[in-house]
């Protein structure tokens, strides 16, 4: 069983589309981070949400951590082919100190 | 942030032997990070090394299998052992960033056993 479970698996959309990301626990993070990863490189931060309820913007991302510190979403506005990679959030439990990631979502942006 | 060497970025290696991955940092680390990672799915925590001390290893992997090496603070090894074809996967390293919360990752290795 995951600690992270992220949601699609899968998204395969036009360029210009909108979507969301959502990424669930069960468990208190303490913090949550967001990743993207493209083949052949390993993941590279894109944000960190530390605050219940803080939402941040990244460009055309944003990002929300849920108000009990259990779960966030990314959500792209007017999706790039660019933007094509698997979306990955992380964090800690407040239980441990061992970081996990989530169960990831490959997006797929068509020009 | 910290920049991560891996290496190798890719082999392919018969069953039954040994693959050593080394990750050097350019600034000193308390903790690395070992991961596994199949082609288009998520990363699974395989320890986390120490320097000085014992990795501590998540359920499902086990030191003889997965012996890591952690001799000073800017440098780590993975040694993938007596290797199968279920152990074909991609490696790879990462530290935190105490700056920003987040981790760093290596380009990872590609594995391939045949």
């Amino acid at each position: 069983t995951q600690l992270l479970e992220q949601s699609p698996q899968f998204l395969s959309i036009q360029e210009g589309e909108n979507l969301t990301v959502y990424c669930n626990s069960s468990s208190v993070f303490s913090s949550l981070q967001w990743y993207r990863q493209e083949p052949g490189e390993g993941p590279v931060l894109l944000v960190t949400v530390v605050t219940g309820g803080e939402v941040k913007k990244l460009k055309r991302l944003t990002f929300q951590f849920g108000d009990a510190r259990k779960d966030s979403s990314l959500h792209i506005t007017a999706a790039q082919p660019g933007d094509t990679g698997l979306y990955l959030c992380a964090g800690s439990p407040n239980t441990g100190n061992q970081f996990y990631f989530g169960t990831g979502t490959s997006l797929t942006v068509i020009p | 942030s910290a920049v991560i060497s891996q290496k190798p970025s890719r082999d392919i290696c018969q069953r039954g032997t040994s693959l050593t991955i080394q990750c050097q940092v350019d600034s000193q680390v308390t903790m690395m990070f070992w991961y596994r990672q199949q082609p288009g799915q998520s990363l699974t925590l395989i320890a986390t090394a120490n320097q000085g001390s014992e990795a501590t290893y998540e359920s499902g992997f086990v030191i003889d299998k997965f012996p890591i090496s952690r001799p000073n603070l800017t440098f780590s090894t993975l040694t993938v052992s007596n290797m199968s074809p279920e152990d074909s996967s991609i490696y790879l390293c990462s530290v935190e960033d105490p700056g920003d919360y987040g981790y760093t990752f290596g380009s990872g290795t590609r594995l391939t056993v045949v």
